[in-house]
């Protein structure tokens, strides 16, 4: 099976525009996660997508947002770029919902770095 | 929210065994502990994951005391290509369904020849 890809693997913007991310799951995975991931902050969690709803969401501002589509697939999306948004973001699909008891093991992609000039 | 907190690296010989501790304080008694490991320029790669006292696989055990205020992730006999990041995170299970995933700030293990 193909693993989770991200697209485009590197990117570069400004402050003030915005920018999509694209994930594509593994095959059959309906469950997509979205982590931000920076030297000082570390990994943390953005949003949960389960059959294109949002299931949970981190605490981050209105500017993350997201989205999946009917074949699993997900966008996120951040508005007005910060210098502080510079980060590797990453996604993680899973066969089923994410929880806080046991949970289906996640399988991460290789990230998107974006760098905000 | 639970806090996590990791050593930020350690050093270890090939073929030795290596524990890496995770504290987490005020954990509910089925919050799930999931240990990942990291390369370079990858994603993050699951290792092992439990809630309770101790779970092996072909790769890593982890330990959790009765007490749940921590847990270790062994690696028993390590070699050159463990060299990476390893994150522990806790899920918590919150009202009405939801969640929070907290990681902790990652241990860099360098194997050392």
């Amino acid at each position: 099976k193909a693993g989770v890809t991200q697209t485009p693997r590197y990117l570069i913007k400004t402050r003030g525009q915005q920018v999509t991310l694209s994930c594509s799951p593994i095959s059959g995975h309906r469950s997509v996660s979205w982590y931000q991931q920076t030297p000082g902050q570390g990994l943390q969690f953005l949003f949960e997508y389960f059959s294109e709803t949002q299931r949970n969401k981190g605490n981050f501002p209105g500017r993350f947002s997201g989205r999946q589509f009917s074949n699993s697939r997900s966008e996120m999306n951040v508005s007005t770029l910060e210098l502080g948004d510079s980060a590797l973001y990453l996604c993680a699909s899973s066969p089923t919902p994410l929880a806080g008891t046991y949970q289906e093991t996640q399988y991460f992609g290789p990230g998107t770095r974006l760098l905000v000039l | 929210l639970a806090k996590t907190t990791q050593p930020i690296s350690m050093d270890s010989y090939e073929g030795q065994e290596v524990n890496i501790t995770c504290s987490h304080n005020n954990i509910a008694t089925n919050d799930y502990i999931t240990w990942y490991q990291q390369f370079p320029s990858q994603g993050p790669r699951f290792i092992i994951q439990g809630y309770k006292t101790k779970v092996t696989n072909e790769v890593a055990s982890l330990f959790i005391p009765a007490d749940r205020k921590s847990s270790t992730l062994s690696l028993p006999r390590v070699s050159l290509s463990d060299t990476a990041v390893y994150y522990c995170l806790v899920a918590s299970t919150g009202g009405a369904g939801s969640y929070q995933l907290t990681f902790g700030k990652g241990t860099k293990l360098s194997v050392i020849p």
